[in-house]
């Protein structure tokens, strides 16, 4: 069974540019995540989706970052423009309900912000 | 909204040793999981071990085993014979209806 993948796994770029990743999640699982991780830190909640919605986007920087899952299997998060700040890996994740508990993890998409 | 906290951030054991992760949480929720997860430096998260809050037995995965006090919201990660392949970083989470909320970690070095 594949996993969750991801891509780009590394980007660097300019501040002020955009940046898309890209999530798939396992086949069948009805919840996305998107979460951040800074270095040393554990994982940030940004996006829950559940299907095509989004139920908790609560933690979104609304003003730059964007996210879709389109008929409810991949998703893409953006961010327009990038920050300094925003350098970070993004991890995506999967299950088959947010109550089912386990969540299964892509590898992640580093970004580095000049 | 649930919180977790890892107080080690750094922990060193000797090979075949055996050393014990710590974590403690706080929730609302009555109907929840526990999860210790491990992130090799190629950065995927694996899990380690699950336990549901409504079992009073202790989660148990071969060398992994967990030590779960309800009541204290304290949930420890006991890893027995420890090997150079468990070195990593560990993350404790809690999950209910809202998914699941992570520690910052604790960095596990294996000395061999």
């Amino acid at each position: 069974e594949a996993g969750v993948v991801q891509s780009p796994r590394y980007k660097i770029i300019e501040k002020k540019q955009p940046v898309a990743f890209w999530c798939n999640p396992i086949s069948g699982h009805n919840t996305l995540y998107w979460y951040l991780q800074n270095l040393g830190q554990g994982p940030e909640l940004l996006i829950r989706y559940e299907n095509e919605e989004a139920v908790d986007d609560s933690q979104l920087p609304k003003d730059r970052f964007s996210a879709e899952r389109l008929k409810g299997v991949d998703s893409t998060l953006k961010i327009q423009p990038a920050e300094l700040g925003d350098s970070a890996v993004y991890l995506c994740a999967s299950s088959l309900g947010a109550r089912t508990g386990e969540l299964f993890f892509g590898e992640g998409s580093r970004l580095t912000v000049l | 909204a649930q919180t977790v906290t890892q107080s080690q951030p750094e922990m060193s054991v000797q090979e075949a040793e055996t050393v014990t992760l710590s974590c403690t949480y706080d929730t609302s929720e009555s109907d929840y999981y526990l999860f210790w997860y491990k992130q090799p430096p190629s950065r995927q998260m694996i899990l380690v071990i699950r336990q549901e809050a409504y079992k009073q037995q202790n989660a148990t995965e071969n060398r992994f085993s967990v030590n779960f006090q309800k009541a204290a919201k304290s949930f420890s990660l006991k890893i027995s014979d420890s090997q150079l392949g468990d070195a990593a970083m560990y993350f404790c989470a809690s999950g209910g209806a809202d998914g699941l909320t992570f520690g910052k970690g604790t960095h596990l070095i294996i000395q061999p």
